[in-house]
């Protein structure tokens, strides 16, 4: 599965948007782009995945770039509840294994 | 969505004890599961594939024989961590795909273990 590089760190002010990036320069054209966050002491929550188009829902949207090198999660309106490390993971197929890099540790601020 | 389940959430145990830990998958079967184990401030590493049926798939550099896995259903399986050091004080977490295709994995809660 191809690498991932995110920034370490971000903060957005509550009830702002949230812009979260991730290259994934070497992606294949199969990979999906995944997004998943962490909040402190639990398991990680999904967010979004998508292949080639913009895919939003309920939590986010994602919006990926046309030639598939990066993407930007956007949490539309930010609440301190959303502050959380995000993590973009690229991967092949359904049901395979999901190998975690560094992640974006996001802090909503008042 | 679906939901995942593990137990015990968190646990305390003495050097050289064995713990288990059991991962479920409540409203669907998964032939499937993952073991990660993260500490603090660091991501999630994965240890080991669980496969239903058949011997688990572990990740370079993690000892089969002390992270003993078992997959004896559709709906559970368990990571059993053999004589507990405090090196392997950690958060283990658990998760199972979904069995539609191109759905997500669903993660446990996680169990934050302690060894004394």
């Amino acid at each position: 599965d191809a690498k991932t590089t995110q920034p370490p760190s971000m903060d957005c002010a509550e009830g702002r948007a949230a812009n979260l990036p991730c290259n994934h320069s070497t992606i294949s054209g199969n990979e999906y782009v995944y997004w998943y966050r962490q909040i402190h002491s639990q398991g990680p929550q999904y967010i979004i995945h998508g292949l080639k188009n913009n895919e939003t829902n309920e939590m986010a949207s994602l919006i990926i770039t046309e030639d598939r090198k990066s993407s930007t999660l956007i949490l539309p309106h930010a609440t301190l509840r959303d502050t959380a490390v995000y993590y973009c993971i690229v991967r092949v197929e359904y049901g395979n294994k999901l190998v975690f890099g560094a992640g974006t540790i996001l802090r909503v601020k008042s | 969505g679906a939901v995942v389940s593990q137990h015990p959430s968190r646990v305390i145990c003495k050097s050289g004890t064995s713990v288990k830990i059991e991962c479920r998958s409540l409203d669907f079967q998964a032939t499937t599961m993952f073991w990660y184990r993260q500490f603090p401030k660091q991501s999630l590493m994965l240890m080991a594939t669980s496969n239903e049926g058949s011997k688990a798939t572990y990740e370079q550099g993690v000892e089969k024989d002390k992270f003993l896995i078992n997959h004896a259903s559709l709906t559970l399986s368990t990571l059993t961590v053999t004589s507990a050091h405090p090196e392997d004080s950690s958060f283990y977490i658990c998760s199972a795909p979904g069995t539609h295709e191109q759905e997500t994995q669903y993660f446990g809660p996680g169990t934050r273990l302690l060894v004394l």
